[in-house]
């Protein structure tokens, strides 16, 4: 099956500062890319979709210039969480598109953010 | 906007034990996928299902399109530990080809 992998996996940062996550997809070329966020216990929440060399696309509620996220090349697309808060902490998933497949998305293993 | 309820929301169990979980929305979809997340990681693809009526396993896992196309249904046969985790069934977002919307999640805890 299709691998997208995280990186990192585990950050703690200090209120204030950005934070970068990178998305990749490992052995397909993923034109669609999308990114989550999980609060403990809940669901999956669509933050942004993001298509390689275009603006993402981000969801009602999620402000774009907090969460900027740039999808240079067809494997890799990065989240940088600007001006963390502690209410930012989260685990954070990307996923990917393959080919035909487009109702199938692929997932990466996920960021946990800490913001102390 | 578009809901999937999930239910039961956990269930504990026996290992050796069958489960039943479903998924059920106010609209209809034409896609239904079944994945599963284990702690601290990202969801997997489990199942996915195409068609009304449509019945399809993968090992120990079946899973059932609605003939309604609203809900879906997935058994797990003779659990094992490694069957824990939280299982999200999900279907293409209104008006777009590719975002997903997510069930509420079922968390499957098994007891040996």
């Amino acid at each position: 099956g299709a691998v997208v992998s995280q990186h990192p996996s585990r950050v703690i940062c200090k209120s204030g500062t950005s934070v970068k996550i990178e998305c990749r997809s490992l052995d397909f070329q993923a034109t669609t890319m999308f990114w989550y966020r999980q609060f403990p216990k809940q669901s999956l929440m669509l933050m942004a979709t993001s298509n390689e060399g275009s603006k993402a696309t981000y969801e009602q509620g999620v402000e774009k210039d907090k969460f900027l996220i740039n999808h240079a090349s067809l494997t890799l697309s990065t989240l940088t969480v600007t001006s963390a808060h502690p209410e930012d902490s989260s685990f954070y998933i990307c996923s990917g598109i393959e080919g035909s497949y487009y109702n199938e998305q692929f997932f990466g293993p996920g960021t946990r953010l800490t913001v102390l | 906007g578009q809901q999937l309820n999930q239910s039961p929301q956990s269930m504990f169990i026996q290992e050796g034990e069958d489960v039943s979980m479903n998924c059920t929305s106010s609209s209809i979809f034409n896609t239904w996928l079944w994945y599963k997340q284990d702690p601290g990681e990202g969801p997997v693809l489990l199942i996915a299902l195409y068609k009304a009526g449509e019945l399809t396993s993968n090992g120990r896992l079946t899973a059932q399109f609605g003939i309604t196309r609203k809900d879906s249904f997935l058994n797990i046969s003779a659990s094992i530990p490694s069957d824990v985790g939280i299982y999200f069934c999900a279907g293409p977002s209104t008006g777009t080809a590719s975002k997903l919307t997510f069930g509420t999640g079922t968390r499957l805890q098994v007891t040996l």
